[in-house]
């Protein structure tokens, strides 16, 4: 089976710009977090997705959105990219609540 | 805002010995608990977790945690440590749809 896939694993962009990073879950599973990782730190929730609706949101201003598609794949958009936003983007993929299987993840460079 | 603590940022270990890393969160309802693994190279894994019940939960490759509600700790132990545990463990709690993780504790085993 494969596991939770995203693209691309890695992206240059520059301030201003906006980028778009998608995420495909285990087949099955119907919930879909997206979590940024700058080095040294840990994950910070960005936002959860269940049957398409948004459930959580964390701390991160409005250039950040996501949705969810019918077929349970995620994107995750940031508009208005800042240097400050470039980090490892992950996404995990669960049935439910049971705990979460990661992405690899996508880099960000903002520059 | 819930927040969770790691107090170790490093620990450095010899092959054998026991290993206890603490987790401390500070939301005071109702939180799932997650330990997570991340190997060199590789994405973060589900090392183990707690929903309710026992609070000695166990998990994959020997290791184990202890729920200590009144201390709101979610302490990781293995009795003996391999080389092959090195790598970086994340602490995470989860409420209302919003997960929470800790800065990481990298654990270095010498053979």
């Amino acid at each position: 089976d494969a596991g939770v896939t995203q693209s691309p694993t890695h992206l240059i962009k520059t301030r201003g710009q906006q980028v778009t990073l998608r995420c495909s879950p285990i087949s099955g599973h119907k919930s879909v977090s997206w979590y940024q990782q700058v080095l040294g730190q840990g994950p910070q929730f960005i936002f959860q997705y269940y049957e398409k609706e948004e459930r959580g949101r964390g701390n991160f201003p409005d250039r950040f959105s996501a949705r969810q598609f019918p077929n349970y794949s995620s994107e995750l958009n940031v508009n208005a990219l800042l240097l400050g936003d470039s980090a490892l983007y992950l996404c995990a993929s669960s049935l439910g609540q049971e705990g979460y299987t990661f992405g690899s993840g996508t880099r960000l460079t903002v520059v | 805002a819930q927040s969770v603590s790691q107090h170790n940022h490093h620990v450095i270990l010899s092959e054998a010995a026991s290993l206890e890393l603490g987790c401390n969160y500070s939301y005071g309802g109702t939180v799932n608990l997650f330990w997570y693994v991340q190997y060199p190279g590789q994405h973060l894994q589900l090392l183990l977790k707690y929903f309710s019940g026992d609070p000695l939960v166990k998990g994959i490759k020997g290791f184990e945690a202890e729920f200590i509600k009144s201390k709101f700790s979610f302490n990781l132990r293995k009795p003996s440590v391999q080389w092959s545990d090195t790598a970086e463990y994340f602490c995470a709690v989860t409420n209302a749809g919003k997960s929470t993780f800790g800065d990481g504790t990298t654990l270095t085993v010498k053979p």
